[in-house]
């Protein structure tokens, strides 16, 4: 079964507004959970991260948010750039690696 | 919702031998498989892409005789790393696509130590 999950497989958003993707996870014992990007053809690169001890974690126009207690997960682009269209995809370990299944991000400009 | 396996989780082995880690779509089929490196600073490197039944499509840089790739059914691919080094120490992941869109499912990794 998924312990990671990204129920949404598309979002568009205009330029300038806010994208918010979402990602769920099932196991308490994750530590660290990370973003990555993806563009067509290449591999994930890594985005931000955040550890199970915070609940917030913020690097220029991108902050991911962390609440254990719902076990959930979300990353914040704020303005959002054409540039940031992609596939975006949670992550969350703690032995190993579960992936979420990915995001697909349209930023209208 | 789907599932993909890896086996071994962990693998340890000596400089000079080799090391077969499998990638099993346990409930789907997969009709393209990607093997991923992840190196520090999380960056997942895209090593090759496979498709069942016809030749990996290594990325620039990749040796292909030394990380042979093997998709023969729709279920299952496997990364040799042949003549392991100490370099080759590193968390390897899959991904399997069944194909028409960008949703991939990715493996948990395999550790390996090249000692």
């Amino acid at each position: 079964d998924q312990q990671v999950k990204q129920n949404s497989p598309s979002l568009s958003v205009q330029e300038g507004r806010i994208s918010i993707l979402n990602c769920d996870y099932t196991n308490s014992m994750f530590d660290y959970f990370l973003w990555y990007k993806k563009y067509p053809a290449e591999g994930p690169t890594f985005l931000i991260s955040i550890s199970s001890i915070k609940d917030k974690n913020e690097d220029g126009r991108f902050t991911v948010f962390l609440n254990k207690s719902a076990k959930h997960l979300s990353l914040h682009i704020v303005p959002s750039q054409p540039g940031d269209s992609a596939v975006y995809f949670c992550a969350a370990t703690g032995n190993q690696f579960y992936f979420g299944t990915g995001t697909s991000l349209t930023v209208i400009p | 919702g789907a599932v993909v396996s890896q086996h071994p989780s962990w693998v340890i082995c000596k400089s000079g031998t080799s090391v077969k880690i499998e990638c099993r779509s346990l409930d789907f089929q997969a009709t393209t498989m990607f093997w991923y490196r992840q190196f520090p600073k999380q960056s997942l490197m895209l090593m090759a892409t496979s498709n069942e039944g016809s030749k990996a499509t290594y990325e620039q840089g990749v040796e292909k005789d030394k990380f042979l790739i093997n998709h023969a059914s729709l279920t299952l691919s496997t990364l040799t790393v042949t003549s392991a080094h100490p370099e080759d120490s590193s968390f390897y992941i899959c991904s399997a696509s069944s194909g028409g869109g960008e949703t991939q499912y990715f493996g948990p990794g395999t550790r390996l130590l090249v000692l």
